[in-house]
């Protein structure tokens, strides 16, 4: 049973360019979240998704977009890339609806924006 | 001031000591998260709680809602527990996103 997977696992850009990173969510798994976690810091929530739509959001500007797709996967767009975009960027997954099922986390993906 | 606050934020241990990490949140939960994250990045869920104490191994978790606390306890550590172990909560009113403490790196000398 696969887990959560994440691709790609490192991913260099330049200031101004548009990074698009993908999850697989766990199989049963039905809600996407994204995090992203700055070095020596604790992830910060930036979006969920459910049924392709994204339901919650974290503190984060309109430069962050995402997408859910029938399958359950999803897809973290960035545009216009700043250097503080330099982050790993975690997905995690899970069934809310089933009350005592704990996430689980991909291995993320680092970004490195020069 | 953060909603959940970590300590300490570095510990360095000696193999067989026994180890706790403290979590104080400021916010109504619905449940609290200890989360394990090696230097890889990958994250692993190691309790999740919303009351009370659970045990995995080697781990032990509480929870004290009504001082909004939390701590996780290693017993007998290992080099292998070396870590960075991160509280994370699901508030009340927050549906199902989680925030983060800061983390606490832990190391453990043979």
């Amino acid at each position: 049973d696969a887990g959560v997977t994440q691709s790609p696992t490192h991913l260099i850009k330049t200031r101004g360019q548009q990074v698009t990173l993908r999850c697989s969510p766990k199989s049963g798994h039905d809600t996407v979240s994204w995090y992203q976690q700055a070095l020596g810091q604790g992830p910060q929530f930036i979006f969920q998704y459910y049924e392709e739509e994204e339901r919650q959001r974290g503190n984060f500007p309109d430069r962050f977009s995402g997408h859910q797709f029938p399958n359950y996967s999803s897809e973290l767009n960035v545009n216009a890339l700043l250097l503080g975009d330099s982050a790993l960027y975690l997905c995690a997954s899970s069934l809310p609806r089933l009350r005592g099922t704990p996430l689980h986390f991909g291995n993320g993906t680092r970004l490195t924006v020069t | 001031k953060n909603e959940v606050e970590q300590s300490p934020q570095n510990l360095t241990a000696q193999e067989g000591e026994f180890i706790t990490i403290n979590c104080s949140y400021s916010v109504g939960i619905s449940a609290l998260h200890w989360l394990q994250q090696h230097p890889g990045g990958g994250i692993v869920s190691l309790f999740m709680l919303s009351s009370g104490k659970k045990k995995h191994g080697r781990l032990i978790a509480t929870i004290n809602i009504q001082e909004k606390h939390s701590s996780l306890h290693i017993t007998a550590s290992h080099p292998r527990d070396s870590a960075v172990y991160i509280c994370a909560v699901r508030g009340e009113t927050s549906g199902s996103r989680l925030t983060f403490g800061e983390g606490t790196q832990l190391t453990v000398n043979p």
